[in-house]
């Protein structure tokens, strides 16, 4: 079955630096998302991204946060000035228009 | 904004059981996915729904568009079932995000 591959893993950085997370999607699909899901709740949505462009963003997707798809193959979420309480993982989903596909996830630790 | 409620929160079966999980949302969808996630974190895409019934080995995952409800049914359950079995729900038009449920923990004991 087709991969989403996320990297890294895990990450762990202090807080008021920048990270960025890194996404591989299924190669023919067209609509990209980053999901988050803070330790013990449910999955959020955060943004997706569809032509080149954001088609829809979440309130917690603030100008803290970006999505750049650089190459035609990555897909990333950069996350500028990190706070504590973006501690979570950090899923990136990849679809056409049936199912969802779902990268393993990066845990973001924020200290 | 859509409301995804799963029921129960926690369902702790011996081996072999049949299992149900159930999920209820607010407002009309145009698909709805069944995921698994195991600790770690990775999430796994079960079924993708938008009408009648899909069988996969074990698993059978029913919608009822009407009522706005879908379960999952897992037959002769098994200890590698237990994960947390989660509902996600995608809204009409080109936007094909998913909003989703709080999860059910299933724990299944030899």
């Amino acid at each position: 079955e087709p991969e989403v591959t996320q990297t890294p893993s895990h990450q762990v950085t202090q807080m008021g630096q920048e990270v960025i997370l890194r996404c591989v999607p299924i190669s023919n699909h067209l609509y990209f998302y980053w999901y988050r899901q803070i330790l013990g709740q449910k999955v959020e949505f955060l943004v997706s991204f569809y032509n080149n462009e954001i088609s829809e963003k979440s309130e917690i997707f603030d100008d803290q946060f970006s999505v750049e798809r650089p190459d035609g193959s990555n897909f990333t979420l950069k996350i500028r000035s990190t706070k504590l309480e973006d501690s979570a993982m950090y899923f990136c989903a990849s679809s056409g228009t049936g199912r969802a596909f779902f990268g393993q996830g990066t845990r973001l630790t924020v200290v | 904004k859509n409301e995804v409620e799963q029921s129960p929160q926690n369902l702790t079966a011996q081996e072999g059981e049949f299992i149900t999980i159930n999920c209820s949302y607010s407002v009309g969808i145009s698909a709805l996915h069944w995921l698994q996630q195991h600790p770690g974190g990775g999430i796994v895409s079960l079924f993708m729904l938008s009408s009648g019934k899909k069988k996969h080995g074990r698993l059978i995952a029913t919608i009822n568009i009407q009522e706005k409800h879908s379960s999952l049914h897992i037959t002769a359950s098994h200890p590698r079932d237990s994960a947390v079995y989660i509902c996600a729900v995608r809204g009409g038009g080109s936007n094909y995000k998913l909003t989703f449920g709080k999860g059910t923990l299933l724990t299944v004991n030899p």
